[in-house]
């Protein structure tokens, strides 16, 4: 079984500053990692996601996450945030194959003019 | 491309009822996922199906049941409506097995209210 947790339920940061999300995972066998991003009043948009390979992923709107396999960590970055991301954002988790999402909490990102 | 489809966008019920969503997933896609996002509880994984069979279930009543169409599109059911079921309910797709690689595209949901 799998499990994800968000460290953060809030984030506040101002316009321009960089920003980093964090998200531990658990899980007994490899899994594939994501990161969506949901807009108030919206369904869920994937920003990146890890399969294989590189551990640096580069995903939309600017944002990238690292995976490390020893922290069992999956952080997502934004050098330069902007009002227009003021969302809550979401890690999950799944097995290799197609088997079902696990969610982290979310945590709610909240861009200062 | 069109993405997933979800419908009513909003449903309004009363304790004891009956509710019925709909999904049509991506074009190609033979799996779909349900999810329920309440307050407080986050997304929780309800059911997947793929090709018209129930492959997994979430830790939810037997009131909640589904089905999948020839067509891959879906029916969530939810019977005899609680309080507590009141949520966003999301539908998701993705491709079938390990072509999927894991990655589900999600509609916009189909928020249910429970009065």
């Amino acid at each position: 079984a799998q499990s994800v947790t968000q460290l953060d339920s809030q984030v506040p940061v101002f316009e321009e500053a960089p920003v980093e999300l964090r998200c531990n995972y658990s899980s007994s066998v490899s899994v594939y990692l994501f990161w969506y991003v949901q807009y108030p009043n919206q369904g869920l948009q994937l920003l990146l996601k890890y399969l294989s390979g590189s551990t640096l992923v580069k995903g939309i709107n600017g944002f990238e996450a690292e995976f490390n396999k020893s922290q069992t960590s999956f952080h997502l970055r934004k050098p330069s945030v902007h009002i227009s991301d003021t969302a809550e954002y979401f890690c999950a988790v799944s097995g290799q194959g197609a088997q079902k999402l696990v969610f982290g909490q979310g945590t709610r990102l909240t861009i200062n003019p | 491309e069109a993405g997933v489809t979800q419908s009513p966008t909003h449903l309004i019920k009363t304790r004891g009822q009956q509710a019925t969503l709909r999904c049509s997933p991506i074009s190609g896609h033979t799996s779909v996922y349900w999810y329920q996002q309440a307050l407080g509880l986050g997304l929780q994984f309800l059911l997947w199906y793929d090709e018209g069979e129930e492959r997994n279930r979430g830790n939810f009543p037997p009131r909640f049941s589904g089905r999948q169409f020839p067509n891959y599109s879906s029916e969530l059911n939810v019977n005899a409506l609680e309080l507590e079921d009141s949520a966003l309910y999301l539908c998701a797709s993705s491709l079938a097995g390990t072509s999927g690689m894991g990655e589900q595209f999600f509609g916009p949901g189909t928020r249910l209210t429970v009065l």
